[in-house]
């Protein structure tokens, strides 16, 4: 069965560029999109079909995907931006997340 | 504004039947655009894709729960229901109801608040 994996965490100073991996077999052949939770909410998307963002994400967010490997890339992080990271593909009509990756804004 | 609302029992005992209902409101469960889905989110842990519907009935399940899941809708009432049986306490989790793209990603666009069940033996 298809899986996807994340690192458990990520760690990024204010103002710097965070990325967050997300691998797969040949995930770049499908589609990746990525999810925000933060504590006690309900995720929110914020990038899909790879590098779109949906309307009311700021552009700090951004998204890219070749290979074995997507990567969401959040440019001069904001302490708001602490949360919990999910990738998710959708592969022979079965729909998979990755196990997550808390980044960590310090 | 599209708006998804969880609601069923919040306790069930094991190896019973967990039945929730998904309300939609601000959207048509008729859609040929979209998909309608159930997530959960163990305590603690990741997300967990359960299972979709489209609006012509066609279903797809999780192949990890697929002989424990039905979903199914009522368009007459704009709402999508999830039957999940012989729970254990493993099933004890937030589920969420979503919105799914039909098409490229396949991404949950709109999320419903949750609603914790917890299996008690």
């Amino acid at each position: 069965s298809f899986e996807l994996t994340q690192p458990p965490s990520v760690s990024v100073s204010p103002g710097q560029t965070a990325s967050i991996p997300c691998s797969g077999n040949k995930l770049g052949d499908k589609y990746a999109c990525w999810y925000q939770q933060k504590p006690g909410q309900s995720p929110v998307l914020v990038i899909y079909q790879d590098n779109k963002r949906p309307s009311g994400i700021p552009e700090r967010f951004s998204g890219s995907n070749s290979g074995n490997t997507a990567t969401l890339t959040i440019s001069g992080t904001q302490a708001m931006d602490e949360a919990d990271y999910y990738c998710q593909a959708w592969d022979s009509r079965t729909g998979v997340f990755g196990g997550g990756t808390k980044l960590t804004v310090l | 504004q599209l708006q998804l609302q969880e609601s069923g029992p919040g306790l069930v005992k094991s190896s019973e039947t967990l039945s929730l209902t998904c309300t939609v409101s601000g959207g048509s469960l008729s859609s040929s655009d979209y998909y309608w889905a159930w997530i959960r989110q163990s305590p603690g842990k990741g997300l967990e894709w359960i299972g979709s519907i489209y609006y012509g009935g066609s279903t797809y399940y999780n192949p990890s729960l697929k002989s424990r899941v039905t979903i199914y809708g009522d368009t007459s009432k704009n709402q999508f229901s999830l039957k999940l049986s012989s729970v254990t306490a493993a099933d004890t989790a937030v589920y969420y109801c979503g919105r799914q793209a039909n098409s490229g990603s396949h991404h949950f666009d709109q999320w419903g608040q949750g609603t914790l069940v917890t299996v008690a033996s």
